[in-house]
Order: C-alpha cells, then sequence, then structure tokens
C-alpha cells in the first residue's frame, strides 16, 4: 500500500537536545511538508519541498532544520533553538504542482513530541 | 499564515442531523480544500472545490464556495458516530502549498 510513514509515534526530548523527526513516503510524490499542531488550533507550516535537494522556510521555520536527500524521504530536526517544541508534527505530500490543484495533500499519522 | 477561519469551533449533533460548518479566508484562491482529523491522527482529505466551481458532492458531503463572500461550508448530511472528528478547511493561494484553519470539533451523539 502507498502511503506516509513518520516515526517515532511519540518522542520525548530533553532540555538542549537535538530530535529528528522520521518521514518516508512511497507514493512517487514530488513536494513534501512540515506542519505543526498545538493543541486545539490548527497546523502551521514549517518547511516544505517542492523537489529534490530543494526547500524553502515556511511561517515558522526558526528552531527546526530539514533535508531532503531524497525523493522519498523528508527529515525534520528540532534544535535546541527550537523553545516550545511540545507540539504534534504532521508530514504530508502531494504530486506537485499538479497536486495541491487537484489531489491535496495524503498526510502520515503524527508524530507526538514532548520536551521531558 | 492561516488564511481560514472555520465556524463554529465546535458542534454538538445528534446521530441522522446534518451538520453544517464554515470557512471564511483573506485572499484569493485557486482552490479549498475540506479535511477531516480524528483524534491523535493524521488529516484525511475530504474534497476539493476549485474557484471556479460553487458547489461539489462527495457522497454525505456537500461543499459550496462563495469566491465573492471568500467563504465555504461544509455540509454533512445524516450524520453518524463515525463523523466525530475535527474539520479543517485549507486553501491554495496559488503558491503551491496550503494554508488551514483552526478547525471545527464536531460530537456526534448517538
Amino acid at each position: 500500500d502507498g502511503g506516509i510513514t513518520q516515526s517515532p509515534k511519540y518522542l520525548f526530548r530533553k532540555e538542549g537536545q537535538n530530535v529528528t523527526l522520521s518521514c518516508e513516503q512511497n507514493l512517487n510524490h514530488d513536494a513534501m511538508y512540515w506542519y505543526r499542531q498545538d493543541p486545539g488550533q490548527g497546523l502551521r507550516l514549517i518547511y516544505y519541498s517542492q523537489i529534490v535537494n530543494d526547500f524553502q522556510k515556511g511561517d515558522i521555520a526558526e528552531g527546526y532544520s530539514v533535508s531532503r536527500e531524497k525523493k522519498e524521504s523528508f527529515p525534520l530536526t528540532v534544535t535546541s533553538a527550537q523553545k516550545n517544541p511540545t507540539a504534534f508534527y504532521l508530514c504530508a505530500s502531494s504530486i506537485g504542482d499538479l497536486g495541491v490543484g487537484n489531489y491535496g495533500y495524503t498526510f502520515g499519522s503524527g508524530t507526538r513530541l514532548t520536551v521531558v | 499564515s492561516q488564511q481560514g477561519e472555520e465556524d463554529p469551533q465546535a458542534l454538538s449533533i445528534q446521530e441522522g442531523e446534518n451538520a453544517t460548518m464554515n470557512c471564511s479566508y483573506k485572499t484569493s484562491i485557486n482552490n479549498l480544500q475540506w479535511y477531516r482529523q480524528n483524534s491523535g491522527r493524521g488529516l484525511v482529505h475530504l474534497i476539493l472545490i476549485r474557484s471556479n466551481e460553487r458547489e461539489k458532492h462527495s457522497g454525505r458531503l456537500r461543499v459550496t464556495l462563495d469566491t465573492s463572500k471568500k467563504s465555504s461550508s461544509l455540509l454533512i448530511t445524516a450524520s453518524r458516530a463515525a463523523d466525530t472528528a475535527s474539520y479543517f478547511c485549507a486553501t491554495d493561494a496559488f503558491d503551491y502549498k496550503l494554508s488551514f484553519g483552526a478547525g471545527t470539533t464536531v460530537t456526534v451523539r448517538a
């Protein structure tokens, strides 16, 4: 079955630690996205990538970093510079330019990050 | 930035009733999409309506779009317990990324 896999499902971070959230898709989608969701709120865009080896900052990129070395993978690193990282993180993909206009996004099941 | 705003924030209905929620946005759009999120899960794409369309149906879902008022509505007919979820509108403002609203939480009572 095609889809997006996020891992781990739950992640605990200590103060001052960097952690990396995994996102892998086998849908052959060009575009991938990372969103952050806080309780009772909508999704805020962290980073997005339209093509391999290229990515752009979203609305809340400070304290986060990404890479896009392979079409299938778009890992997100939450750095120690992110002062309030506790949230639910969602990865999504779409076909690309045409995808957003016609097919929407496919989402992973999310990673819940907690600072301890 | 969050462009869409859903109304109401929460909705509680009896099984079998219809549920209506609205979305308002601020800028011109290419299309508007609705997603469902079950508690603690990812979002699921429900329906997409393009800026030149006024109404669209998918099963028990009916979406309208009024670009002059910059608003959309989602109607779920004959609701079921399984429809209990949060519903989000998302707008594509010609920049190849979606902006999501804060969502409407729908509870369907048996």
